[in-house]
């Protein structure tokens, strides 16, 4: 076990509403990503966020925004949901960005499904 | 052009037999490469991260080739439990992971 953790595991909304996913970063890392996972899809990188700053931002609304806590643990927002929303949303913890062998370690991830 | 590109598989393949699954990145400016397995409708785990003399651990091979931005994963005596979808995993120095739609391996009995 990768140690972080993802709440909640299963999450049904429909069009229009708004949901925060949490992420719970492994013990000594300050670096917190989240991913979207599609159906069929590799993980596509959302943002990623350090020292409760974002640090990166992949090709996704604003509608997508993110938090991270003096702890490292992570919010991920979704407003005005759309059924194209609906996929499995990983959050990754990793050491600091910049270093060469940075790894990441995903959580478990949360399944969304927009209606 | 993708970041990264794997092989579309699936492969299904016998149990003992040899596999290898390619991947090429768009980003001569990579640093890092990973393999990760991901079990279905599970997150992804670290499989491997892949260095430019290449390396192996047990069944498993990576090797990286930069002229070509090419990474490989050979697995040899195929295992049931290695049978998973691999994802190619590119990252420039810097925060973005860049994963290939991932390749689908079954081992067959």
């Amino acid at each position: 076990e990768t140690g972080v953790t993802q709440s909640p595991t299963h999450l049904i909304k429909t069009r229009g509403q708004q949901v925060t996913l949490r992420c719970s970063s492994q013990s000594g890392h300050n670096t917190v990503s989240w991913y979207q996972q599609a159906l069929g899809q590799g993980p596509q990188f959302i943002f990623q966020y350090y020292r409760e700053e974002e640090n990166g931002r992949g090709n996704f609304p604003p509608r997508f925004s993110g938090l991270q806590f003096p702890n490292y643990s992570s919010e991920l927002n979704v407003n005005a949901l759309e059924l194209d929303d609906s996929a499995l949303y990983l959050c990754a913890s990793s050491l600091p960005p910049g270093r060469i062998t940075d790894t990441q370690y995903f959580g478990p991830g949360t399944r969304l499904t927009v209606l | 052009r993708k970041e990264v590109e794997q092989d579309p598989g699936p492969f299904n393949v016998p149990e003992g037999a040899t596999v290898a699954f390619n991947c090429t990145y768009s980003n001569s400016a990579s640093q890092s490469f990973f393999w990760y397995r991901q079990d279905c409708r599970k997150e992804p785990k670290l499989l491997m991260s892949v260095y430019s003399s290449g390396n192996e651990d047990g069944r498993f091979t990576a090797q990286l080739n930069r002229a070509s931005q090419y990474i490989s994963l050979l697995i040899r005596d195929s295992k049931l439990s290695d049978s998973a979808t691999y994802l190619c995993v590119v990252n420039p120095i810097g925060n973005q992971f860049y994963f290939g739609t991932g390749t689908s391996l079954t081992v067959i009995p």
